[in-house]
């Protein structure tokens, strides 16, 4: 069962600004890990972002913040001031034991 | 450095011709696990292990196997390739703790014919 949902498989932002992708989730289990990866043409898959789900904050790193609601499972990447080299899929994952599972992808195209 | 090496990077095989991509991890991270991606489906894992000796089946494990007989190797093996496997493949490692993040190869493009 899909248990992770990015329903934007493409995005537009402009070069400067603020984007959120989105991202669902679904689990019973009260202890698992919410990641963003990042993808550039090139293919490396590139750690951004990690959200416990015990955490209290929402996680930021830079650039990259994630917007946590547990209540809503949801875990939104926030990027703010947007460059050209964030151009890339953007995947989020949930981690449960030893399980990993991906959403599809979505697509960010920065425009100069 | 650390880092997680797969091998090869590019593998054209035939129908029915076992092949073994072989991934190493330099970090004595205990969990590993192995992922193919396809357009629109995103990175599925295939199989998973928590330590030497210990492997889990992923989401979609038909049609392939693992061994971690050593902390470092976590190989996949394709017994008889089909071309349904024609995927972009992804190794992965991290430390056992959920909060961890994963290290990944840099993938191997295998296409059968």
């Amino acid at each position: 069962a899909q248990k992770i949902t990015q329903t934007q498989p493409g995005m537009f932002v402009q070069e400067k600004e603020a984007v959120t992708l989105d991202c669902t989730y679904d689990t019973s289990d009260p202890s698992y890990g919410l990641f963003w990866y990042k993808q550039p043409s090139s293919g490396e898959m590139i750690f951004l972002i990690y959200q416990g789900s015990y955490d209290q904050q929402n996680a930021t790193e830079g650039r990259y913040s994630l917007n946590f609601q547990k209540a809503r499972k949801s875990a939104n990447l926030v990027i703010s001031a947007s460059q050209l080299g964030d151009s890339a899929m953007y995947f989020c994952a949930m981690r449960e034991g030893g399980d990993m599972r991906f959403g599809a992808g979505t697509r960010l195209t920065v425009k100069p | 450095e650390a880092q997680v090496t797969q091998n090869p990077r590019y593998l054209i095989t035939v129908t029915g011709k076992k092949l073994t991509v072989t991934c190493s991890q330099n970090m004595n991270h205990e969990y590993m696990s192995w992922y193919r991606q396809d357009p629109g489906l995103g990175l599925r894992q295939i199989y998973y292990s928590m330590n030497v000796e210990v492997t889990d089946k992923g989401d979609v494990p038909e049609g392939y196997k693992v061994s971690r007989k050593e902390k470092r190797n976590f190989p996949l093996i394709l017994e008889s390739p089909s071309p349904n496997q024609t995927s972009l493949y992804f190794c992965a490692s991290s430390l056992l703790s959920l909060g961890t993040e994963a290290f990944f190869g840099q993938g191997t493009r295998l296409t059968v014919v």
